[in-house]
Formats: structure tokens, C-alpha cells, sequence
């Protein structure tokens, strides 16, 4: 049972355009959402994050939307830049702080 | 050290055989995660060290898979009678708080042959 779905294998989007990475999830006791990017041959790093009394953080290209009553939240990139191709992952989690991984989706940024 | 750092980065070895592998946190973490990543999936989710508190070993997949962490610092993943469902990029991470991002090693990739 996955508690955390990111339903878009990949996503392809145009250099200077915006990408959209969207997650969902099922356990209504999260309240601390993550989102890691992840390069191959290394560990995922740390992207930004929101808490669940918040609806929007944003942290210069990037900018994450939660939407608690839809269990859904998503990450903004723009502009998109081809460094930004990577797989991106979104993790939640609850009081114990365990975190709770979805699936990735590659993002690629084309030139 | 700078970053959580991991070994051995390769690991190949035969069908049966026991492997550890090694992991050791930030200086003076407190909470010790690991993960795994099969081919084509996400991050699953192993066992979780927090100070002196007994782990989580909810999710390690069968009694082949165990894991200790010694003075609240290092941590080894023992997996026995390795099987080739077991080859994975196994990742080690840690964090300072009971909240926030975790700081993720480059992860161990266990190829069982």
C-alpha cells in the first residue's frame, strides 16, 4: 500500500519553462513534506520542505504547494534549467519523523 | 565527517554469501536511517536508529536482513544468505532533529550474483 504516490514516471519540459512535480498521498497523519533530488551514482540531497500549517514555501526557483484537504502537494521549478534533470522524490512524514518515500519522477530539462 | 559516508560504494557477491555494509553518520547525529532502491522503484524504507531508543526494524524485509548501530555513531546492514532480490542500492542516511531533511550517503550498491 503506498502511502506516498508520484503517478509520472518522468516529465520533459523546455529550458526557461516551468516544471511541475506533482505527489499524493493517503495517511492523514503527515504533517512535514520533502521533496530530494536525486542525480545517479550519489545519495538524494535535500530540496526544500513544508510543514502542514503551511500551503506554500518558497525558496528562490523553487516553490512547494500543499494542499491538505486534496492530500496532494506539488513542486515548482522555474525557470527550469538542464541542471535541474534529475530524478526528484517526494517523502512525507508524521510524528515518529520516519519518512516515507514516493517512487521518483525524472525530470528532464531539454537546452 | 562532512557527510554521511558509505561502504563499500560496489559490493558484488555470490548467491548465499553474508555481506555487512557500513555506514557512518554526521558527527553527532542522533537518528540513523536506512533505505533501499531496487531498480525502477522508490525508496524503501529499512530500519531507523533514534539515541538510545530501541530501532524501528519495521521495515527490513525478512530475518536475513538485521542492523546495529554501536555508540550511537556507526551502523552496519547485515544481510545473510544474500539472494539476488536483495541487489539494490542500499542508502544510509541521518539527520540531527526528529524533524527536517535527512542528509543521505551515496549509498551502497549490493549486486547479488
Amino acid at each position: 500500500d503506498q502511502q506516498v504516490k508520484q503517478n509520472s514516471p518522468s516529465l520533459s519540459v523546455q529550458e526557461g519553462r516551468i516544471s511541475i512535480l506533482n505527489c499524493d498521498y493517503t495517511n492523514s497523519m503527515f504533517d512535514y513534506f520533502l521533496w530530494y533530488k536525486k542525480y545517479p551514482a550519489e545519495g538524494p540531497t535535500f530540496l526544500i520542505s513544508i510543514s502542514s500549517i503551511k500551503d506554500k514555501n518558497e525558496d528562490g526557483r523553487f516553490t512547494v504547494f500543499l494542499n491538505k484537504s486534496a492530500k496532494h502537494l506539488s513542486l515548482h521549478i522555474v525557470p527550469s534549467q538542464p541542471g535541474d534533470s534529475a530524478v526528484y522524490f517526494c517523502a512525507a512524514a508524521g510524528a515518529n519523523s520516519k519518512l516515507t518515500f514516493g517512487k521518483g519522477i525524472t525530470l528532464s530539462v531539454r537546452p | 565527517g562532512a557527510g554521511v559516508s558509505q561502504s563499500p560504494s560496489n559490493k558484488v557477491t555470490e548467491k548465499g554469501k553474508d555481506v555487512e555494509l557500513r555506514c557512518d553518520p554526521i558527527s553527532g547525529h542522533t537518528a540513523l536511517y536506512w533505505y533501499r532502491q531496487s531498480l525502477g522503484q522508490g525508496l524503501e524504507f529499512l530500519i531507523y536508529f533514534q539515541g538510545n531508543s530501541a530501532p524501528d526494524k519495521s521495515g527490513l524485509p525478512s530475518d536475513r536482513f538485521s542492523a546495529e548501530r554501536t555508540g550511537g555513531s556507526v551502523s552496519t546492514l547485515t544481510i545473510q544468505r544474500t539472494q539476488q532480490e536483495d541487489s539494490a542500492v542500499y542508502l544510509c542516511a541521518s539527520s540531527l532533529y526528529t524533524s527536517g531533511g535527512y542528509t543521505f550517503g551515496s549509498g551502497t550498491r549490493l549486486t547479488v550474483v
